[in-house]
């Protein structure tokens, strides 16, 4: 079956732009995590939804970053002004449900470059 | 706050040798502990878990203990190929309710013939 998906998978932009990045996540999913991976560390939280609310976005590093899930199912992680320290790969990943014994499976990611 | 501290890469090995990636964890109470794989140009994949001491996770020849009384969960394999290059991350999830993982950095592992 199909995965979680991340569209596009490579966006450059040039500072101070608005972007906009997709995931699409595994069909009858209700929990989606949104992480930003930049290079050489691991993925960090930025916010997770349990169906159509954002049930933690505690990991949001300030306010020029939204993630919105408006029908419980794709979700859109928005950034305003992007900055050069916005470069990163964001991952999204989603589960059944939260809780234990919930597994994450992670999209392939979409990197970010902000020039 | 909870923390992994993985071992720098890249591991450089040849085909059929023994593996071992070091790492250890800060946390509070009784984490949960993972090893996540991620093979080029995909997503992260679960490897394996363990959700209390002593537990051990296996997955695809790969093995991990828990060791509480070395706050250690390292991921070890008796012989490693090719296909097995990879960047190997660990992840604690906390006791206290949250289920995010924090990722320690990741280790490069390749693999040559």
């Amino acid at each position: 079956g199909a995965g979680v998906s991340q569209t596009p998978s490579n966006k450059v932009t040039e500072k101070g732009k608005y972007v906009e990045l997709r995931c699409d996540p595994i069909s009858g999913h209700t929990a989606l995590y949104w992480y930003r991976q930049s290079l050489g560390q691991g993925p960090e939280f930025l916010i997770y939804f349990q169906g159509t609310g954002a049930a933690d976005d505690s990991g949001l590093p300030n306010d020029r970053f939204f993630a919105v899930r408006p029908e419980g199912s794709v979700s859109t992680l928005k950034i305003q002004r992007t900055e050069r320290g916005d470069s990163a790969v964001y991952l999204c990943a989603s589960s059944k449900r939260t809780g234990e014994g919930n597994e994450q499976f992670f999209g392939p990611g979409t990197r970010l470059t902000v020039l | 706050g909870d923390s992994v501290t993985q071992m720098e890469g890249p591991v450089t090995l040849s085909e059929e040798a023994f593996l071992t990636i070091n790492c250890t964890y800060t946390a509070t109470g009784y984490p949960s502990l993972f090893w996540y794989v991620q093979y080029p140009g995909e997503g992260l994949q679960l490897l394996l878990k363990a959700t209390k001491a002593d537990d051990k996770g296996s997955n695809k020849g790969f093995e991990a203990t828990y060791r509480k009384e070395t706050t250690s969960f390292h991921l070890e394999k008796g012989s490693v190929q090719v296909s097995d290059s990879a960047v190997y991350f660990c992840a604690l999830r906390g006791s206290g309710g949250s289920y995010i993982p924090t990722f320690g950095r990741g280790t490069s592992l390749i693999v040559h013939p």
